[in-house]
């Protein structure tokens, strides 16, 4: 069984910049959720993806946006980069369809550094 | 909307002696509750859930709907136990997110 995997490991983009995140989900899983973690805090929810449509998002604004493939993988683009975005970006698989659905499988992150 | 306070950012204690994480959550509907750990080096992992009522690594963590409190306890901590612990929060009427903590650094010395 394959866990969550996350590309790339860390990123450096200066401000104005665009940036792409990438997640594989775990074998079997459907469902993938982003988070941002800044420094000293705990993950906030940005965004959920199920089918490949949003299925609830969290106060982000519109320049975060998702993308869920058919195989379950999914992005994470975020639009004109800004100094506080610089924290780390958490991808978390889950199974819809099963009795644990509310159990996440998180993939180790991406490290963004915006400057 | 929901929130979850973990209030200590940091708890130091000796290899042998009993730990506790508070975790205090608000939500006006029937939550579920976790206990997420992140090991040195190591990606954020479940610990566990109170609807399985079970003990991991000597953890336990009963939910009080009274208190609104869902504390993390450990009798006898271990060095390995020393970790970054959160405390989440999920919904299924807010689409099943997971609400997390501010975290709490667990220290424990030999």
């Amino acid at each position: 069984e394959t866990g969550v995997t996350q590309s790339p490991t860390h990123l450096i983009k200066t401000r104005g910049q665009q940036v792409t995140l990438r997640c594989s989900s775990q074998s079997g899983h459907n469902t993938v959720s982003w988070y941002q973690q800044a420094l000293g805090q705990g993950p906030q929810f940005i965004f959920q993806y199920y089918r490949e449509e949003e299925n609830g998002r969290g106060n982000f604004p519109p320049r975060f946006s998702g993308l869920q493939f058919p195989n379950y993988s999914s992005e994470l683009n975020v639009n004109a980069l800004e100094l506080d975005d610089s924290a780390l970006y958490l991808c978390a698989s889950s199974s819809r369809d099963s009795s644990s659905y509310n159990e996440q499988f998180f993939g180790p992150g991406t490290r963004l550094t915006v400057l | 909307a929901q929130r979850v306070t973990q209030p200590e950012k940091l708890l130091s204690v000796f290899k042998g002696a009993p730990v506790e994480l508070k975790c205090n959550y608000s939500y006006s509907g029937s939550p579920e509750l976790f206990w997420y750990v992140q090991y040195s080096r190591q990606r954020l992992q479940l610990l566990l859930r109170h609807i399985s009522r079970e003990s991991i690594k000597g953890f336990t963590a009963d939910l009080n709907k009274g208190e609104t409190s869902f504390h993390l306890k450990k009798p006898f901590a271990q060095e390995e136990d020393s970790a970054m612990y959160y405390c989440a929060l999920s919904a299924k009427a807010a689409g099943n997110k997971l609400t997390f903590g501010g975290g709490t650094r667990v220290l424990v010395k030999p």
